[in-house]
């Protein structure tokens, strides 16, 4: 399957502060997922990220809090921003890994997020 | 709203049994269903993928798919301690950058 890099693995962030995290793939993929996960919690999937164009956000996400770069067909970034307790959360980006002809997804090792 | 639920849980079985593990769905649209297997701290493993009608086999786990009745499930067969883990259900509808809906996972504890 793809090798996925995220950075940072964790990272304690005080309220009102933005976060930028980077998703490293070593294949060309064409959609990128970024998700969430809280505290106990199941995933929940914040935006898809194509390159080239917009990021499609799902409901409840917003561009202004968290946007989302895909500048290349190998990395993208999601931003935490001003971010409040609430926030705190593992993030995780995914990719499909279409060279194996089906359509898995996998996970990066995912982003320890805490905001005090 | 497209629902993937996991209702039961968590699940405790003694090492060598069998644990199964269930997932309904809501969504007709959703074709393709993932186990996914999360170790405390760790992100998703994949350890399966179904998306026909039937059982696939993958040495000790089988996946079951029933598309009338919409419910996936999960066997484990000769459960290890090591299965201990939360196992997360999603679904997808069909074909390439398919955005995944998970289930709440059900933690499964295989007793030594």
């Amino acid at each position: 399957s793809a090798v996925i890099s995220q950075k940072p693995s964790r990272d304690i962030c005080q309220r009102g502060t933005s976060l930028t995290i980077q998703c490293q793939v070593d294949s060309q993929v064409t959609m990128m997922f970024w998700y969430r996960q809280q505290p106990g919690q199941s995933l929940t999937l914040i935006a898809t990220a194509n390159q080239g164009s917009e990021a499609t956000y799902e409901s409840g996400f917003v561009i202004d809090k968290f946007p989302i770069s895909r500048p290349n067909l190998t990395f993208s970034t999601l931003t935490v921003s001003n971010m409040s307790p609430e926030d705190s959360s593992i993030y995780l980006c995914s990719v499909e890994d279409l060279r194996k002809g089906s359509y898995e997804q996998y996970f990066g090792p995912g982003t320890r997020l805490t905001v005090t | 709203q497209k629902e993937v639920e996991q209702n039961s849980g968590p699940l405790s079985v003694p090492e060598g049994a069998i644990a199964s593990l269930n997932c309904t769905y809501s969504d007709r649209g959703s074709q393709s269903f993932f186990w996914y297997r999360q170790y405390s701290g760790k992100s998703p493993e994949l350890i399966m993928f179904i998306y026909s009608n039937g059982d696939k086999e993958d040495g000790r786990f089988t996946a079951q798919l029933n598309k009338a009745s919409q419910y996936v499930s999960l066997l484990i067969r000769d459960s290890q301690p090591s299965d201990s883990a939360t196992y997360l259900c999603a679904g997808a509808a069909t074909g390439a950058n398919s955005k995944l809906t998970f289930g709440k996972g059900i933690t499964l504890s295989v007793r030594p």
